[in-house]
């Protein structure tokens, strides 16, 4: 069974600090992990995903992950916040393995930018 | 079509009410799949399609849930004699591959609340 642990359920940040969401995962199998960002009444939209190449996963609007297996992690990153980049994020994880693309999603981050 | 589309956006109905929520894929995507998020959680898996094939309906909570794609394109879920905690966003995704690890495209989601 997979499964990811987003710690801290609200993340707030000033305007042009770093942002560092945080993401666990548990797979028995060698992972695929995803950065979803959900806005307020839109569906979810992949910022980056993780699929065996580089460790280090760029995504869009600067953010990036990197994926270490020691630590079972892959948390999101982005240098400098920007007003938009709040939203909610989810991590999820699939298998490699057949069965589609399921994914299992974390219970989200609600990341708050300040002035 | 442009992206995944789904229908209706929001629902209200009574409990004991019968709904049926649409999704309309990415044109040409094999993988379709259902997702349910309740407030303040992340999306949960319902089950999965490929083409018209129903290949995991693992995540249905009840029987009183039925989803269903007979032609390999639309799909439909269906919830019979809905209960409160049926309240939720429904989330509709598609994929180009068959299997694999390819990205989920998501629609707006359809908001079901049972009063």
């Amino acid at each position: 069974a997979q499964s990811v642990t987003q710690l801290g359920s609200h993340v707030s940040v000033s305007e042009g600090a770093l942002v560092l969401l945080r993401c666990n995962y548990s797979s028995s199998v060698p992972p695929y992990l995803f950065w979803y960002v959900q806005y307020p009444n839109q569906g979810l939209q992949l910022l980056l995903k993780y699929t065996s190449a580089a460790t280090l996963v760029k995504g869009i609007n600067g953010f990036e992950a990197e994926f270490k297996k020691s630590e079972t992690s892959f948390h999101l990153t982005k240098p400098s916040a920007h007003m938009s980049d709040a939203a909610e994020y989810f991590c999820a994880v699939s298998s490699k393995r057949g069965g589609g693309n399921k994914l299992t999603f974390g219970t989200g981050t609600q990341l708050k930018v300040e002035l | 079509g442009a992206g995944v589309s789904q229908s209706p956006r929001y629902k209200v109905a009574k409990r004991g009410q019968d709904v049926a929520l649409r999704c309309d894929p990415i044109s040409g995507h094999v993988s379709l799949f259902w997702y349910q998020q309740a407030l303040g959680q992340g999306p949960e898996f319902l089950t999965y399609f490929q083409n018209e094939a129903q290949l995991d309906k693992s995540g249905l909570p009840s029987d009183r849930f039925f989803a269903e794609r007979p032609e390999g394109s639309v799909s439909t879920l269906k919830i019979q004699r809905t209960q409160q905690e049926d309240s939720a966003v429904y989330l509709c995704a598609s994929s180009f591959e068959g299997v694999g690890t390819g990205e989920l495209f998501f629609g707006e989601g359809s908001r079901l609340t049972v009063l």
